[in-house]
């Protein structure tokens, strides 16, 4: 079965550093991979998602991420943190095929950007 | 962008009673909706995905009879706690994909209730 590991739970970066949050994959073929972002009490925000094609893809707010299948990858980076990244990130993997696409999240990392 | 409008935001219930967590799909056809539950400090773990005018499926573990959930729209569905318990306190999170989209579009996701059975 599909699974997502997302090894760090906690991450502080100083605002204008760099991040890269880290996600790997269980999965028997490539999946549909998605990072999607938590502020407080809110719902899911998608920053970007892969399918195929270009390994690296862009984002919204400055965010890519790119696909490493030979590592099982999907890290996420931004290359200047904003105090206002500051939230929870979920790495989601999705199932190709079929009428629908349940998705399986990863644990989270929340970010947390110090002055 | 599509929006999906979950209410309530948040409800506090009395152990013993039963909540109606409302989703509902603003400016786009919801064919499939999925329900996830998110406990603190941890992931949305999916409870159950639902089919507009069908059943719906239920993950291993969650009792379909306490989490009833009614599909009965394009643009509607209702997650019902039933019997609500202190341990059932929890974030409700729903989230829809738009029939008009190729089916592996992303998922559009609502802002999440926030349950509390006391």
């Amino acid at each position: 079965a599909q699974s997502v590991t997302q090894p760090d739970i906690h991450i502080t970066v100083s605002e204008g550093a760099s991040l890269e949050l880290r996600c790997n994959y269980s999965y028997g073929a490539t999946p549909y991979l998605f990072w999607y972002v938590q502020s407080p009490g809110q719902g899911l925000q998608l920053l970007l998602k892969y399918f195929s094609g270009d390994t690296l893809v862009q984002g919204i707010k400055g965010f890519e991420a790119e696909f490493k299948r030979s590592q099982s990858s999907f890290n996420l980076r931004k290359p200047s943190v904003h105090w206002s990244d500051a939230a929870e990130y979920f790495c989601a993997v999705g199932t190709p095929g079929g009428a629908t696409n349940k998705l399986i999240f990863g644990t989270g990392t929340l970010l947390a950007v110090q002055p | 962008g599509a929006v999906v409008s979950q209410h309530p935001s948040w409800v506090i219930c009395k152990s013993g009673t039963s909540v109606k967590i409302e989703c509902r799909s603003l400016d786009f056809q919801a064919t499939t909706m999925f329900w996830y539950r998110q406990f603190p400090k941890q992931s949305l773990m999916l409870m159950a995905t639902s089919n507009e005018g069908s059943k719906a499926t239920y993950e291993q573990g969650v009792e379909k009879d306490k989490f009833l959930i009614n599909h009965a729209s394009l643009t509607l569905s209702t997650l019902t706690v039933t019997s609500a318990h202190p341990e059932d306190s929890s974030f409700y999170i729903c989230s829809a994909r738009d029939g008009q989209q190729p089916y592996n579009s992303p998922l559009h996701f609502g802002n999440g209730t926030r349950l509390t059975v006391t």
